[in-house]
């Protein structure tokens, strides 16, 4: 069965230091990743996603992501962190099952930034 | 630039009250899906559609009801409201793509509480 793993529930940063989010997926066949950010009272957000090709891919606000299939692993990563990246981050699988589109997500990263 | 539009934000209700749950969206897309968002337990999936009069259920859809008459509209229906269906309420919506590599808009939610 398709699932989605993120181990950190909650992730504490300092302004400026570097960040990496984790995030697991089991799936069959091919993946299609993506990353979404969720702020306080807000729908998710597309970062960024994977579909095939460069395994490093680059998004919105900063962000990229690198596709590990070795590892089954597509960690979110930003080089200096700002305040306003706290949030919550969910990684996601797109899995067709039958020729029906469904989304999996994981359950979530949230980050708190120290100024 | 609208997107997904839900309505409303906020409710109450009391327990055994009915309620429908709007969702618009103005970008033609066939995909739309309910989820439910519940603390430390990322998104799970009510109901999808993909396309005016089919629906199908996800992985929670005991307690609700939906429908598609059209391609914009896809309402989420609460007939009798349980302690156990508060939750903060999504919908998104995504066009198919050749396979599930689309990313999906969401909505801004609905904060749904039972009382």
């Amino acid at each position: 069965a398709q699932s989605v793993t993120q181990p950190d529930i909650h992730i504490t940063v300092s302004e400026g230091a570097s960040l990496e989010l984790r995030c697991n997926y089991s799936y069959g066949a091919t993946p299609y990743l993506f990353w979404y950010v969720q702020s306080p009272g807000q729908g998710l957000q597309l970062l960024l996603k994977y579909f095939s090709g460069d395994t490093l891919v680059q998004g919105i606000k900063g962000f990229e992501a690198e596709f590990k299939r070795s590892q089954s692993s597509f960690n979110l990563r930003k080089p200096s962190v700002h305040w306003s990246d706290a949030a919550e981050y969910f990684c996601a699988v797109g899995a067709s099952t039958s020729g029906t589109y469904k989304y999996i997500f994981g359950t979530g990263t949230r980050l708190k930034v120290l100024a | 630039n609208a997107g997904v539009t839900q309505t409303p934000k906020f409710r109450i209700l009391k327990i055994g009250q009915s309620m429908t749950l709007q969702c618009t969206q103005d970008m033609n897309h066939n995909y739309m899906y309910w989820y439910r968002q519940d603390p430390g337990m990322g998104l799970k999936l009510i109901y999808y559609s993909v396309g005016a009069g089919i629906t199908d259920k996800g992985e929670v859809p005991n307690g609700y009801n939906v429908s598609r008459s059209t391609t914009e509209d896809f309402p989420l229906r609460l007939e009798l409201a349980a302690p156990s269906q508060t939750s903060v309420y999504f919908c998104a919506s995504s066009s198919p793509g050749r396979y599930s590599n689309q990313p999906q808009h969401f909505g801004d939610g609905t904060r749904l509480s039972i009382l």
